[in-house]
């Protein structure tokens, strides 16, 4: 079946810590994104690439890092410059960048601090 | 700039239709999507809207857009305890805007 997996599913930080949040998907999606769901609150958008080796900052970038290498894996890191991290993060993918493509999602991974 | 927003929580009766609403801002979106979100998990693509239709239909779910008012529903028929779940409207533009804009998410609350 083809789909989006992210891992882990929870993962704890401490403090000054960097963690990396995994996301493949094998759609062939050329596009794929981060967003960061807090409760009661809507999705915003960390980062998004439109293609391989290539990615752009999105609404609320500062104290995240990703990379593009692979067409299907695109990993955030959460580094110590992220004060307030404890959320749920979300990674998606479409066809193209474009806001007429559907967004596919993974199931997430809830980040806590430790 | 861009704006969506919706109610927070809908509560309805079990067997009865829910409307979740939706109203944006900018017109000039292509394309507006439903998405649903169950607890602990990823958001699932429900249904999505081309801008110059008026209604979609699919099984139990009914959109309607009305481009005038700027507003968006769902409509789930016979609503079930299978349907507790937030409900998300998005906002897509067929430009070079890579973004979805997003709403805050309604709560669908089912009562027996």
């Amino acid at each position: 079946d083809g789909g989006i997996t992210q891992s882990p599913k929870y993962l704890f930080r401490k403090e000054g810590q960097n963690v990396t949040l995994s996301c493949e998907q094998n759609l062939n999606h050329d596009a794929m994104y981060w967003y960061r769901q807090d409760p009661g609150q809507g999705l915003r958008l960390i980062y998004y690439s439109q293609i391989v080796n290539d990615f752009q900052k999105g609404d609320i970038a500062e104290g995240y890092s990703v990379s593009r290498e692979k067409k299907e894996s695109f990993p955030l890191t959460v580094t110590s410059a992220q004060k307030n991290p404890t959320a749920f993060y979300l990674c998606a993918s479409s066809m193209e960048g474009w806001g007429n493509q559907p967004q596919h999602f993974g199931d997430g991974t809830r980040l806590s601090i430790l | 700039g861009e704006d969506v927003e919706q109610s927070l929580f809908l509560s309805v009766r079990e067997g009865d239709s829910s409307v979740i609403n939706c109203t944006y801002t900018d017109s000039s979106s292509t394309y507006l999507y439903w998405y649903k979100q169950e607890p602990g998990a990823g958001l699932q693509l429900l249904t999505y809207i081309f801008s110059n239709m008026d209604m979609k239909q699919d099984q139990r779910l009914t959109v309607l857009l009305n481009k005038k008012d700027k507003h968006l529903s769902l409509r789930i028929a016979d609503t079930q305890t299978g349907d507790s779940a937030i409900y998300f409207c998005a906002e897509g533009f067929m430009d070079s805007n890579y973004q979805l804009i997003w709403g805050a998410g309604t709560k669908l609350i089912i009562k027996p």
